[in-house]
């Protein structure tokens, strides 16, 4: 079974830009959850989907969106792209929403410049 | 509000020792906690922890949870140069259904 995947692993980008990332689940899962992970803050939630609905969300600002669509792959869309957004973007996947284990995907690196 | 402390934060041992990783926490409608080790990038999963006093075993890592004293502890037995790595716990919420991550401890096991 192939496990979760994200693309692209890589990303540059600049002040004031927007990103889109995506991330494909373990098939069969329906719940991707998105985290940010900085040296300083460690591993932070933003949200959780399930059947196309968001339905946790952490503390982070409205610059931070995402969806999910019928085929349970996600994206999070981050806008006017701050230096402070530079982080790895783990997202995870679940079978059901809540589910106590989560699968990761290998990240996407994304530095703002 | 929902906090999360590791310690120690980063440790250096040798290939052989025995080391002991804290995780204790602070947060409204506990559920579980689960336990990660992250080589690289994408954390993999260990343990998931939802009953006191019930240690969980998988080789030569253990872990254990008490809900009282609201800390869990993860044990690794004669370590390996594999077992380098963030160790991260993440107790979960229910209602919410969130996980907080811990900032992880960074084990690095010498030969």
């Amino acid at each position: 079974k192939a496990g979760v995947t994200q693309t692209p692993r890589y990303l540059i980008k600049t002040r004031g830009q927007q990103v889109t990332l995506s991330c494909s689940p373990i098939s069969g899962h329906r719940s991707v959850s998105w985290y940010q992970q900085t040296p300083g803050q460690g591993l932070q939630f933003l949200f959780e989907y399930f059947s196309e609905t968001q339905r946790n969300k952490g503390n982070f600002p409205g610059r931070f969106s995402g969806r999910q669509f019928s085929n349970s792959r996600s994206e999070m869309n981050v806008s006017t792209l701050e230096l402070g957004d530079s982080a790895l973007y783990l997202c995870a996947s679940s079978f059901i929403q809540g589910s106590l284990e989560q699968y990761f995907g290998p990240g996407t690196r994304l530095t703002v410049t | 509000e929902d906090k999360v402390v590791q310690s120690p934060l980063s440790l250096v041992v040798h290939e052989g020792d025995t080391v002991t990783l804290n995780c204790s926490y602070e947060v409204t409608n506990f559920r579980s906690l689960l336990w990660y080790k992250q080589e690289k990038k994408a954390p993999t999963f260990l343990f998931m922890l939802t009953s006191s006093g019930i240690e969980k075993k998988s080789g030569r890592l253990s872990s254990i949870l008490d809900k009282k004293e609201l800390f869990s502890i993860l044990n690794i037995t004669a370590t390996q140069t594999g077992d380098s790595a963030v160790y991260l716990c993440a107790p979960t919420t229910s209602g919410t259904y969130k996980y907080i991550f811990g900032t992880g401890t960074r084990l690095k096991v010498l030969a």
